[in-house]
């Protein structure tokens, strides 16, 4: 089976853009998590989505937002964007009854 | 709140070496999961194990290896005979029962093991 995917792989992007990152799960997982990881840190917990549905969010302003398709795909969105949203934006596929999170490659989001 | 604190910013060994990471964890739940990551350096979060709350059993798996100890709130991971391809940074993380699957992670040991 493949493992989580996530596009793109890298974006350049300037303040006050928005921008959509994308997710896959692992066939047969029905909930996914997003992470933030700025440069020299852990992960940071952002949302998580199970059927469709916002089952935790994280300590993030609102201009972050995230859905989950009938496919179980996610998007995350950010809007108006800082220099400090700069960072390693990672999805995890979660497998049910073991809550053991499985990553993706991660988007390398760069604003300027 | 959760937390998990990982002291060792970075280690630096030669090939062979034995080394152990430390995790410190906080919590106040009495249902509560331990995980291990790898995250070598093109970035991607490597799954190397799961605990919960209820197995106190040391794990081993080939070359890795680890301590659980409820008394001290402690996950440490030991690598035995290191190598070169185990370089790379580790990271703890603590998910509380109830709480979903959000993952509070320590901030990482950099570990590298030099030929």
């Amino acid at each position: 089976d493949a493992g989580v995917t996530q596009s793109p792989t890298h974006l350049i992007k300037t303040r006050g853009q928005h921008v959509t990152l994308r997710c896959s799960p692992i066939s047969g997982h029905k909930s996914v998590s997003w992470y933030q990881q700025v440069l020299g840190q852990g992960p940071q917990f952002i949302f998580q989505y199970y059927e469709k549905e916002e089952r935790g969010r994280g300590n993030f302003p609102d201009r972050f937002s995230a859905r989950q398709f009938p496919n179980y795909s996610s998007e995350l969105n950010v809007n108006a964007l800082l220099l400090g949203d700069s960072a390693l934006y990672l999805c995890a596929s979660i497998k049910q009854n073991t809550d053991t999170q499985y990553f993706g490659p991660g988007t390398r989001l760069t604003v300027l | 709140a959760q937390k998990v604190t990982q002291a060792q910013t970075e280690i630096s060994v030669v090939e062979k070496e034995d080394v152990t990471l430390d995790c410190v964890y906080e919590t106040r739940d009495t249902t509560y999961y331990l995980f291990w990551y790898k995250q070598p350096p093109s970035g991607e979060l490597v799954f190397l194990i799961r605990r919960n709350s209820f197995d106190e059993q040391n794990e081993i798996s080939g070359r890795y290896s680890w301590n659980f100890q409820k008394s001290t709130s402690s996950f440490n991971f030991t690598i035995t005979a290191s190598q070169v391809v185990d370089s790379a940074v580790y990271f703890c993380a603590l998910s509380e029962g109830g709480s979903g699957s959000r993952l509070t992670f320590g901030e990482g040991t950099q570990l590298t093991v030099n030929p």
